[in-house]
């Protein structure tokens, strides 16, 4: 089967660093993606990482380590629009794209 | 506005109605996906269409149809649906990766639907 685990809730402060973790268990994989969701939005892609090491995007960075199973989106000098659920993804055999079951990140003041 | 738009955005049905999602992608995409989105759940993939192939997944009642007529645009049939059934369903496209690099899902705005 495929399983991904990450954090329910994080809670940080504006101007903070987050980083939010996935450990994924899955087969045929081909990488791991993230998506951030606000309340009564659709989930917007931000990030692919198809091989080890960081990928930058501006305030946001994603991160995979194909031998451990395990990847991170870093978050940085947060604002209160961030706020918001993120979602890591395993894109994998099929053209599937599997799901954890998401990070909510509140951002206070 | 992402290229993708779901019909219609609500929907209120009975246990012994029919009815059908609409989901029309405007990006030139060959792949298509249904997922479902409940509280407190992770998204469920439920469906896969790519290059016109569909993607089994067992683990979908026989309640939910999913009908691809050609790239752009993906339907989910409904009927004799159960209030558990409530959820946002959401549409998805991307482009196959067999046909190029990797590329990121664009999602639909969803159907809140509520099953009464």
């Amino acid at each position: 089967g495929q399983s991904l685990e990450q954090p329910s809730e994080v809670t940080a402060v504006e101007g903070a660093i987050v980083q939010i973790n996935c450990t994924y268990q899955t087969s045929g994989f081909y990488g791991l993606s993230w998506y951030q969701q606000h309340d009564g939005g659709a989930p917007t892609f931000l990030s692919y990482n198809g091989l080890d090491g960081l990928e930058e995007t501006g305030r946001f960075s994603s991160f995979l380590s194909r031998s451990d199973s395990y990847g991170y989106l870093l978050l940085q000098e947060l604002q209160m629009k961030d706020s918001a659920s993120y979602f890591c993804a395993v894109n994998n055999a099929g053209n599937m794209l599997t799901f954890g079951g998401g990070t909510r990140l509140m951002v206070k003041p | 506005e992402t290229g993708v738009t779901q019909t219609p955005r609500h929907l209120v049905m009975g246990m012994t109605n029919k009815k059908s999602l609409k989901c029309e992608q405007h990006l030139g995409h060959n792949a298509m996906y249904w997922y479902k989105q409940s509280a407190k759940k992770p998204l469920e993939l439920m469906f896969v269409y790519s290059l016109e192939e569909r993607v089994e997944n067992n683990s979908v009642p026989s309640r939910f149809s999913p009908e691809c007529p050609n790239s752009s645009h993906l339907f989910l049939h409904l009927h004799t649906l159960q209030p558990e059934d409530s959820a946002l369903y959401l549409c998805a496209s991307s482009q196959d990766r067999r046909t190029g690099p990797d590329t990121e899902a664009f999602f639909g705005q969803g159907t809140r639907l509520t099953v009464v």
